[in-house]
């Protein structure tokens, strides 16, 4: 079975650039969420999706980040313009329904220069 | 707002020794769910505990959900290399069906 497939895996760029993140969750799954990882932060929810409808978007740092959902199985996060202290990985997960387990995609390490 | 505490944030074991990590949420949970990380990997869900006072083992690890659903602990047995990484605790909360996430506990073996 086709685990959440984010691309690309890694991610390096300057500052200023626009920088778009992928995923794909599992065939069926209602619910997608996007996190960030960093070690002085932690792992972060930025924001939720139930059925491709944002439902919790108050973990999104800055107007600088929008996520979208245009179809069950495809979901962007966009960072423009992007940071050094963007640079962090991003998880996408996905789960069947909001309160169940959470299966994560390998994630995107991102370095903004 | 609410949140899930998670402590230590660090455990160093010599191998065989065992480890334990809590988590304390400041209001009932719907359920609580534990995840590992490995070294440069991602969450992987472990187990999911629902009832007052359950307590689910897997191998060497046992978990427990506390009887007021606030709490809950992770024990490992007699640590092995395999089990290194961080151990995240998520409570669900039932107003939105969102999970907390715990700051996670490193689980670090001596060499």
């Amino acid at each position: 079975d086709a685990g959440v497939i984010q691309s690309p895996r890694h991610e390096v760029t300057e500052m200023g650039q626009e920088v778009t993140l992928r995923c794909k969750p599992i065939s069926g799954h209602n619910s997608l969420f996007w996190y960030r990882q960093t070690m002085m932060r932690g792992l972060e929810l930025l924001i939720y999706f139930n059925n491709n409808v944002p439902i919790d978007d108050s973990g999104m740092p800055e107007d600088r980040f929008s996520a979208k959902m245009p179809n069950a199985s495809f979901s962007t996060l966009k960072i423009q313009p992007s940071e050094p202290r963007d640079s962090a990985v991003y998880f996408c997960a996905s789960s069947f329904l909001g309160d169940q387990p959470q299966h994560f995609g390998d994630g995107t390490r991102l370095s903004i220069l | 707002g609410q949140q899930v505490m998670q402590i230590p944030q660090y455990q160093h074991v010599q191998e065989g020794e065992d480890f334990t990590t809590y988590c304390n949420s400041s209001t009932t949970l719907s359920n609580i769910q534990w995840y590992k990380q490995r070294p440069g990997g991602h969450p992987v869900f472990l187990i999911q505990l629902v009832k007052s006072g359950e307590v689910k083992k897997q191998k060497r690890l046992t978990f427990q959900f506390g009887e007021a659903k606030k709490n809950s602990s992770l024990h490992i047995t007699a640590t092995q290399t395999t089990d290194v990484g961080t151990y995240f605790c998520a409570g669900l909360r039932d107003s939105n069906y969102q999970l907390i996430w715990g700051a996670g506990t490193k689980l670090i073996i001596k060499p």
